[in-house]
């Protein structure tokens, strides 16, 4: 199984910070690898497809990177609405599986 | 505009099945390449894939993570559009909130989500 280790697992950080979360697979997963915002009380959502293209109603502040085991979010000039949990989820191998999240908190 | 929904108990015994529903629509689930995917994720936890459905010639079918294997079944109603959990012999670790999205198939996500359910396992 392809296990995902998201770092860190909490972040505190300012209004305006550029934040980054990276997120290391355990098996070569290609850039099959997607990242999700969850805000407390819903649902996740969609932020990212194959590592780097952003949805299409996703503000270009956030962006991915990276291929193979090594993926990272960032996120430029952290906005209010940004502070959620982030995780990321391999669709490459089964069992798909999840990152362990991190919370972005503010500072 | 797609749109998921859950439904269910939300209080299931200890041993007994969970079953949960979830209503698709503005898109037929029979249509496309989509796979149809139910997570779970405990309280203040994380998130945990269960499994996946698909149609067949989508190269489709059931697939599901080892841990719940034995336990839990996915699958479709295409007269009532609908996609369903059934995970049996429940305990107290399976209490989570349960939702179900659509998988495009092309390794690209899960979009959209429904709201969710929770759902707890208690006496």
């Amino acid at each position: 199984d392809v296990q995902l280790t998201q770092s860190p697992s909490f972040l505190s950080a300012s209004i305006g910070d550029t934040v980054t979360i990276t997120c290391r697979a355990s098996q070569d997963i290609r850039n099959s690898l997607a990242w999700y915002q969850q805000r407390p009380g819903m649902a996740p959502s969609l932020l990212i497809v194959l590592a780097s293209i952003l949805q299409s109603d996703v503000p270009s502040r956030f962006s991915g990177s990276g291929s193979g085991t090594q993926f990272t979010l960032t996120i430029d000039s952290l906005q209010p609405q940004d502070f959620a949990t982030y995780y990321c989820q391999q669709l490459q191998i089964y069992p798909l599986s999840f990152g362990g999240g991190t919370k972005v908190q503010i500072k | 505009q797609v749109q998921l929904q859950e439904s269910g108990p939300e209080l299931v015994k200890p041993s007994q099945t969970l079953s949960l529903t979830c209503a698709v629509s503005g898109t037929s689930i029979s249509s496309g390449t989509y796979f149809w995917n139910w997570i779970r994720q405990p309280a203040g936890k994380g998130l945990e894939w269960i499994g996946r459905i698909g149609r067949v010639y989508s190269g489709g079918g059931t697939r599901y993570t080892p841990s719940f294997e034995g336990r839990v079944t996915i699958s479709m109603d295409t007269s009532k559009n609908q996609v369903s959990l059934t995970l049996t012999s429940v305990t107290a670790a399976d209490t989570a909130t349960y939702y179900c999205a659509r998988g495009d198939g092309n390794y690209r996500g899960f979009d959209p989500w429904g709201q969710g359910i929770r759902v707890t396992v208690s006496s």
